[in-house]
């Protein structure tokens, strides 16, 4: 299955904005919108954004996303320490009945 | 709250099988779809399989059609992948993953499935 196309690293300073961007098509972040996950070391992923801007409860107001056609943006703010992780987006792709992924961002603070 | 429990990881030899179970608690689990996903070490996410609440309903990546075949029980709140004819690129933390309205909303810990001679 065809996936998702983000870059494979950013890397920010301490209390700086950082832009993510996840590049899909019209049958997938282009027609439903994406969603971020944020993943940890040793951990499973954790949903941070579903269909494009809205926040699961508990999941910072630092935290915003955005999408311009075929592309999804996750925009982080006053980044800190914890914030260090692997980024994915994701999308249901309607025209291979699928879930594609991104294959992940690096963000380093 | 919600809790997805995997098991039946192991360390199994090329060709070989195993079953994984996901037990689901905290929710009504004959209402949602299900998924399986996969990570392998080092690498990214890849989509596996998924069912309708129902059942009724599979659907599964390339990499693994024919091969690998996803069940439910919903009076058991229990989840299955039997994966056959396993090869070593099969080798990924296989992730439990509940679908809500908000997309791939829960996620289990994993169990680790390792194809090694």
């Amino acid at each position: 299955q065809a996936g998702l196309t983000q870059p494979p690293s950013v890397s920010k300073g301490l209390r700086q904005t950082a832009t993510l961007t996840c590049t899909g098509n019209s049958s997938n972040v282009g027609n439903q919108g994406a969603l971020w996950l944020q993943q940890h070391q040793g951990h499973p992923p954790k949903l941070l954004s579903y269909w494009n801007n809205n926040r699961p409860s508990g999941i910072s107001e630092r935290l915003s996303a955005s999408r311009s056609g075929d592309t999804a943006s996750l925009t982080i703010t006053g980044l800190q320490p914890g914030d260090e992780a692997d980024y994915y987006c994701s999308a249901w792709d309607s025209s291979l009945s699928a879930w594609v992924f991104g294959g992940g961002t690096k963000l380093t603070v | 709250q919600v809790q997805l429990v995997e098991s039946g990881g192991g360390v199994v030899k090329p060709g070989g099988s195993l079953r994984l179970s996901c037990a689901g608690s905290g929710f009504t689990f004959s209402d949602y779809y299900m998924n399986w996903i996969r990570q392998a070490p080092g690498k990214g996410l890849e989509w596996v399989s998924y069912i309708s609440s129902s059942g009724s309903a599979m659907y599964y990546a390339d990499s693994v059609k024919g091969r690998f075949t996803l069940s439910r029980d919903n009076a058991k709140n229990s989840l299955y992948l039997q994966m056959n004819s396993l090869r070593a690129e099969d080798t990924a933390v296989y992730y439990c993953v509940m679908v809500t309205a908000n997309g791939l909303d829960y996620w289990g810990q994993g169990t680790l499935v390792t194809v090694s001679s």
